[in-house]
């Protein structure tokens, strides 16, 4: 049983493109955090949310909590966007992954 | 402010014996937490320290242990290693406790490589 469940797995992408990555969960939450990891292994995190949306440049968050649902989206894409998308959820005691999303941004 | 740092970067041990993996969290951040993450698996919670003590654990056996320091600097230790334990393990700071409700700050993580 998967708490959290992101897609697409894999999305490839034009520069300048619009993209979406969504994640959905089955769980009550505490938060919802966004992180980008790149080649290497290090994780940067993007966005922890509760409600509503937040944005930082080019990067924007959603979540509905009603319908247990986040979405990221990256407008103008650009190659070093080039990563993997990890939707994660904390319960308040426990942290749920989802199994990334693979972006590759082509110039 | 430096960053989250761990060490070793990179470890090679063989079947059965035991490993101690240290993280040093950003200065004045007193929550670590531990993650694996694996090909198959992807991430997983291990546990969160806060003041010394285990706050959070998520579903590992116990050959799993950790602990927290005075100064916040935690060490993981893993006994009796598997093949399956073979995963990059990843620390994260955050300013307090958190059960995932303070933003993460992630080092660099320790590759360890069960033979």
């Amino acid at each position: 049983k998967n708490e959290v469940e992101q897609s697409p797995q894999n999305l490839t992408a034009q520069e300048g493109e619009f993209i979406t990555i969504n994640c959905s969960y089955s769980v009550g939450i505490s938060a919802l955090h966004w992180l980008q990891q790149h080649p290497g292994g290090g994780i940067v995190s993007l966005f922890m949310l509760s409600s509503g949306k937040k944005k930082h440049g080019r990067l924007i968050a959603t979540i509905n909590i009603q319908e247990k649902h986040s979405s990221l989206h990256i407008t103008a894409s650009h190659p070093r966007d080039s990563a993997v998308y990890i939707c994660a959820v904390a319960t308040g005691n426990q942290f749920y992954f989802g199994t990334g999303t693979s972006l590759t941004v082509i110039p | 402010k430096a960053g989250v740092t761990q060490t070793p970067r990179y470890l090679i041990k063989t079947r059965g014996q035991q490993v101690t993996l240290s993280c040093s969290p950003i200065s004045g951040h007193r929550s670590v937490s531990w993650y694996q993450q694996t090909p198959g698996q992807g991430l997983q919670f291990l546990f969160e320290y806060f003041s010394e003590t285990q706050r959070n654990k998520g579903n590992f056996p116990g050959r799993f242990s950790g602990r927290q320091f005075s100064n916040s600097r935690s060490e993981m230790n893993v006994s009796t290693l598997e093949l399956g334990d073979s995963a990059l393990y990843l620390c994260a700071s955050s300013p307090t406790t958190s059960g995932g409700n303070n933003e993460q700050f992630f080092g660099p993580g320790t590759r360890l490589t069960v033979l």
